[in-house]
């Protein structure tokens, strides 16, 4: 069980659109429609973004948005705000009850 | 409103078992809607899934932490517990609890993420 990949970094300025990726095998990402992302700012504990490839949790705003395309997932962000910059999770169900993480990722609003 | 609060040593020898705690308050720990799970980050790293349980007992766990990782469950205190054995400075990390909510599948239930998780507890392994 490999870790998925996402970019160390991403940046945009207030207003812009920023896209993360998080790229995984067959065997999580691409298998299943079962694709989380948390937000995590420093020294805090991680917040549920997105669920099920795409679903936002009530309170969420809809700035944020899933998608998947083959063994790659990825989470929108649209009209940044400050308070967007933190570090960003993908996670992956991995099949017989297990998840996966993917590296994190550090978004910088300029 | 399910609120997870974290407990146990800060400092933990290498070689010994490395304990914590994880209470739920605002729902029971009995309720057939979640899994309760276990998820870790060492310093400026990542997070790690480590394990889940369901309040009837049934576990699951990492592959590369299964020899050495333990998840209970205890109702009467509405608590879930991780031990995890023979602890090296690579488990120096911050040890989050977090619950899953259950998706059922016929006559199976699985988890796929968390959606509540506690403010997460350091623990050290350090003689």
């Amino acid at each position: 069980q490999s870790a998925l990949t996402q970019p160390r970094s991403v940046s945009g300025s207030p207003g812009q659109s920023v896209t993360i990726s998080c790229t995984g095998t067959s065997s999580d990402v691409g298998g299943y429609n079962y694709v989380s992302w948390y937000q995590q700012h420093p020294g805090k504990a991680p917040k549920l973004m997105i669920y099920d490839v795409s679903e936002r949790p009530s309170g969420v705003p809809d700035r944020f948005s899933g998608s998947k395309s083959g063994n790659t997932a990825s989470l929108t962000i649209s009209g940044l705000q400050a308070e967007d910059e933190a570090d960003y999770y993908c996670c992956s169900y991995a099949g017989s009850y297990t998840l996966v993480f993917g590296g994190g990722t550090k978004l910088t609003v300029l | 409103q399910l609120q997870l609060q974290e407990s146990g040593p800060g400092l933990v020898k290498p070689s010994e078992t490395l304990s914590l705690t994880c209470t739920v308050s605002g729902g029971s720990i009995r309720s057939s809607s979640y899994y309760w799970g276990w998820i870790r980050q060492p310093p400026g790293k990542g997070l790690e899934w480590i394990g889940s349980i369901y309040y009837s007992g049934s576990t699951y766990y990492h592959p590369s932490l299964k020899s050495r990782v333990t998840i209970s469950v205890d109702t009467s205190k509405n608590q879930f517990s991780l031990k995890l054995s023979s602890a090296t400075a690579a488990d120096t990390a911050v040890y989050y609890c977090a619950s899953l909510p259950v998706v059922q599948a016929v006559i199976h239930y699985y988890y796929y993420y968390m959606d509540v998780w506690g403010k997460g507890t350091t623990v050290t392994v350090s003689s």
